[in-house]
């Protein structure tokens, strides 16, 4: 079955810890999106990548780093800078960056910081 | 600054009484609307992409409609595995979401 993994399901990080979530597909997309997801707010683009070995900043960036080394993977880092961590964090894919492509979600990883 | 905004926040219904989501937006040159499910602790699924004012989508008990200012989602004779979370997005720069409506669908 094609798809969005990510994991784990459920993350707990201590305080100045960096922390990866995982995201892989197997759509063979060429462009992939990491949000954040906060209650009552809307879904909030942290990164995204159209080609390997290439990304940009979305629009709340600090504190994340990611890579994207093969085309099925875009690994996300939050780093000990980011002051407010704890989040549901959702992984996507999409065709082409193209904006009116249709983006396809993964299963998403809670992360809480102790 | 693009703005998706989605009304009521929260709505909930008996089963078999029909009702309508919102999706206002302000963005200039609209090129299309997506609306997304969201079952609690998963990721959003895609429901319908609609482009041009005057279309429609359905899908089951599912009708999206779009205008130039908004969009609607129908829930027709709901039952109460559609009880979700909704969300509707517009591309701009990026995807710009809502924030989503919660419909919950008691039996």
């Amino acid at each position: 079955d094609g798809g969005i993994t990510q994991s784990p399901k459920y993350l707990f990080r201590k305080e100045g810890q960096n922390v990866t979530l995982s995201c892989e597909q197997n759509l063979n997309h060429d462009a992939m999106y990491w949000y954040r997801q906060d209650p009552g707010q809307g879904l909030r683009l942290i990164y995204y990548s159209q080609i390997v070995n290439d990304f940009q900043k979305g629009d709340i960036a600090e504190g994340y780093s990611v890579s994207r080394e093969k085309k099925e993977s875009f690994p996300l880092t939050v780093t000990s800078a980011q002051k407010n961590p704890t989040a549901f964090y959702l992984c996507a894919s999409s065709m082409s960056g193209y904006r009116t492509d249709t983006q396809y979600f993964g299963p998403g990883t809670r992360l809480t910081v102790l | 600054e693009d703005q998706v905004t989605q009304s009521p926040e929260a709505l909930r219904l008996q089963e078999g009484e029909s009702s309508s989501l919102n999706c206002s937006y302000t963005v200039s040159g609209l090129r299309g609307l997506f609306w997304y499910r969201q079952d609690p602790g998963k990721g959003p699924e895609f429901l319908f992409t609609l482009y041009s004012a005057g279309e429609e989508k359905e899908k089951e008990r599912l009708k999206a409609t779009l205008t130039k200012k908004e969009s609607f989602l129908h829930i027709t004779a709901p039952k109460p595995e559609d009880s979700a979370t909704y969300l509707c997005a517009v591309p701009s720069y990026k995807l710009s979401f809502g924030a989503g409506t919660t419909v919950t669908v008691r039996a």
